[in-house]
């Protein structure tokens, strides 16, 4: 069966810090990885994608991916409170299926 | 990005009886998802609406239980019928307009007493 695993958290940092959120997944034929942002009652908002090997940049959020060790993870620089939320790493496995991980909660404090 | 229209917002209903969520988007799209949503959990697919054809259900979701219609590329309903107290979750349809992430409706929140 095909899995997506996430670290539940709560992963705490302080104000202005990095958060890392790191996602593993099972099928090595996936080829797109999305992170989303989930606020507290509302519904995931996509804020990143990646497809290949490396780093990808977007502002405060950069997403890496490494296939062979089959791991994506998400970086925010200087994190604010407005980043707590839960984010849910995302994998597509082939054709339109995705498949969502469980989600990590960050919490920053002020 | 499209913009999908997800109603109702929430909903509480008696055991036994159906709900219909609409969910309309703004440009066409080839697929719509239908996933719900435990409260603390992640989602759970339920169904893939392809227009023109019968939705394809994941594994412990069946048709009889959630009947999907597709009758055009920018609209679908799914349907909880003869609902229990444990079909109370959110329900959340998305779209992929293009080769990128998914875009969400803002959810129902289905409580059966």
């Amino acid at each position: 069966q095909k899995e997506v695993e996430q670290n539940s958290g709560p992963l705490s940092v302080p104000e202005g810090a990095i958060a890392s959120l790191n996602c593993t997944y099972s099928d090595r034929g996936s080829q797109s990885f999305f992170w989303y942002r989930q606020y507290s009652g509302k519904s995931p908002e996509l804020i990143m994608s990646i497809y290949s090997n490396g780093d990808k940049e977007d502002g405060r959020f950069t997403a890496q991916l490494n296939k062979a060790s089959q791991y994506v993870s998400l970086l925010i620089r200087d994190s604010q409170p407005s980043d707590s939320a839960t984010y849910l790493c995302a994998v597509n496995t082939g054709g339109f299926k995705t498949i969502f991980g469980a989600g990590t909660r960050l919490f920053v404090k002020a | 990005s499209a913009v999908i229209s997800q109603k109702p917002s929430r909903d509480i209903c008696q055991r036994g009886t159906s709900l219909t969520i609409q969910c309309q988007v703004d440009s066409q799209v080839t697929m719509m998802f239908w996933y719900r949503q435990q409260p603390g959990q992640s989602l759970t697919l339920i169904a893939t609406a392809n227009q023109g054809s019968e939705a394809t259900y994941e594994s412990g979701f069946v048709i009889d239980k959630f009947p999907i219609s597709r009758p055009n590329l920018t609209f679908s309903t799914l349907t909880v019928s003869n609902m229990s107290p444990e079909d109370s979750s959110i329900y959340l349809c998305s779209a992929q307009p293009g080769d990128y992430g998914y875009t969400f409706g803002s959810g129902t929140r289905l409580t059966v007493v």
